[in-house]
């Protein structure tokens, strides 16, 4: 079955303690980039890559980092969270750009007390 | 700069009511790609719906329906006689065709759809 598996699901941390949210399609797409969901603005793209090695930002990058060191793999990384990266966090595959849809993860709400 | 709009955050109907979710987005490609998310409750995003800059025909697919109106840059989206199982957030997006801008899609705010009983 072809999918976006993100983990967790669910995480609640303190302000400061590192975090990494997984992320691994399975559809041998090239796309890939990492959204937050926030209440009235939608989803917001974090960062995207277009290739193993390849990663830029979005329109919301600060305090996130992602790598790109396998084609299906693509982490995003918090290293020092805060309280206003609550959110609920989705990753995202295309196998091309312009008119191919996104397919996203199940979604991780992340919570940082 | 990419920018859609769904002004309608929260519709309620009856359910077997018809409702209309409007979307309204700004871009200065000439070429781009509009889609329909549906957000059910369980959190996950489904695809409804791809249409490209250069198809204005409407589409139905059952209950659904959308109307893309290159005049006035909207792509409405209708659901007819809803079911309670239509309750959900649905999302409007925008993509452009160039490659590397195109990776991203830019979403409106949403509109919460509440069918009741």
């Amino acid at each position: 079955e072809a999918q976006v598996t993100q983990n967790p699901r669910y995480l609640i941390t303190v302000t400061g303690k590192k975090l990494t949210v997984t992320c691994s399609q399975n559809m041998n797409h090239e796309y890939m980039s990492w959204y937050r969901q926030d209440p009235g603005l939608g989803l917001r793209q974090i960062y995207y890559s277009m290739n193993v090695e390849v990663t830029d930002k979005g329109d919301v990058p600060e305090g996130y980092k992602v790598s790109r060191k396998e084609k299906r793999n693509f982490p995003l990384i918090l290293e020092s969270p805060s309280p206003n990266q609550t959110s609920l966090y989705f990753c995202a595959s295309r196998v091309g750009t312009g008119k191919y849809e996104a397919f996203f993860g199940q979604g991780t709400r992340l919570t940082v007390v | 700069a990419q920018k859609v709009t769904q002004a309608q955050t929260e519709i309620s109907v009856v359910e077997k009511e018809d409702v209309t979710l409007d979307c309204v987005y700004e871009t200065r490609d000439t070429t781009y790609y509009l889609f329909w998310y549906k957000q059910p409750p369980s959190g996950e995003l489904v695809f409804l719906i791809r249409r490209n800059s250069f198809d204005e025909q409407n589409e139905i697919s059952g209950r659904y329906s959308w109307n893309f109106q290159k005049s006035t840059s909207s792509f409405n989206f209708t659901i007819t006689a809803s079911q309670v199982v239509d309750s959900a957030v649905y999302f409007c997006a925008l993509s452009d065709a160039l490659k590397a801008a195109g990776n991203k899609l830019t979403f409106g705010g949403g509109t919460r759809v509440l069918v009741k009983p």
